[in-house]
């Protein structure tokens, strides 16, 4: 167990619609990353979040959006869904002094 | 562009069998490389970190290391729960903290 918590660990909708996954760091970590993992194209970085500010970004559509609140958690907002987004989506979190990511156990997303 | 290279893509050993695998990167200010460990459906598992040329680590039966080019994650005498896919990370100096996999090794071994 990594600490990382991510909820939900399923999520099953339609074309068109919008989600919201949840991610909680580990305690004491102030980063926090969103990584996609799909089949043909591996594990992707998304974005980035120190302390409520992002910090870098990836290949991150316009359709997905994130965001770091006070208490630190994170969401990741994903809207107009298409099949292709079907994917495990990951969040990890870093401590302030240290490069390592710890990752939690993903988010299936299966768009219909 | 950075380019990470894991090979090769599936292994398959018989309990015992040793074995390495590569991950061969082209970066610009390679900040660290990582080892991650990922089993079916889950989050990947941290295993190791390098930073310099020359530089080695071990845990239990797995030993990394790390040249200007390229890194070997050695597996020694594997047992069955060995298997997984074997990620390669690296983080480089122009995109931050954000890490960049190779696409894995996939491991089966044997009884």
């Amino acid at each position: 167990d990594s600490g990382v918590t991510q909820t939900p660990k399923h999520l099953i909708t339609a074309t068109g619609q919008r989600v919201t996954l949840r991610c909680s760091p580990r305690s004491g970590d102030l980063s926090v990353y969103w990584y996609q993992q799909s089949l043909d194209q591996g594990l992707q970085f998304l974005i980035q979040y120190y302390n409520g500010e992002e910090r870098a970004k990836g290949n991150i559509l316009e359709r997905f959006s994130a965001q770091q609140f006070p208490d630190l958690h994170s969401e990741l907002n994903l809207s107009s869904l298409e099949l292709g987004d079907s994917a495990l989506y990951f969040c990890a979190s870093s401590p302030p002094q240290g490069s390592t990511q710890y990752f939690g156990p993903g988010t299936r997303l299966t768009v219909l | 562009e950075d380019q990470v290279t894991q090979s090769p893509e599936a292994l398959r050993l018989q309990e015992g069998e040793s074995s390495s695998l590569n991950c061969s990167y082209t970066v610009s200010g390679l900040r660290g490389l990582f080892w991650y460990r990922q089993d079916p459906g889950k989050g990947p598992e941290f295993l190791f970190t390098l930073y310099s040329a020359g530089e080695e680590k071990e845990k239990e039966r797995l030993k990394a290391t790390l040249t200007k080019k390229e890194s070997f994650l050695h597996i020694t005498a594997p047992k069955p729960e060995d298997s997984a896919t074997y990620l390669c990370a690296v983080q480089a100096g122009d995109s931050g903290y954000a890490l960049n996999f190779g696409k894995g090794t996939s491991l089966l071994v044997t009884p």
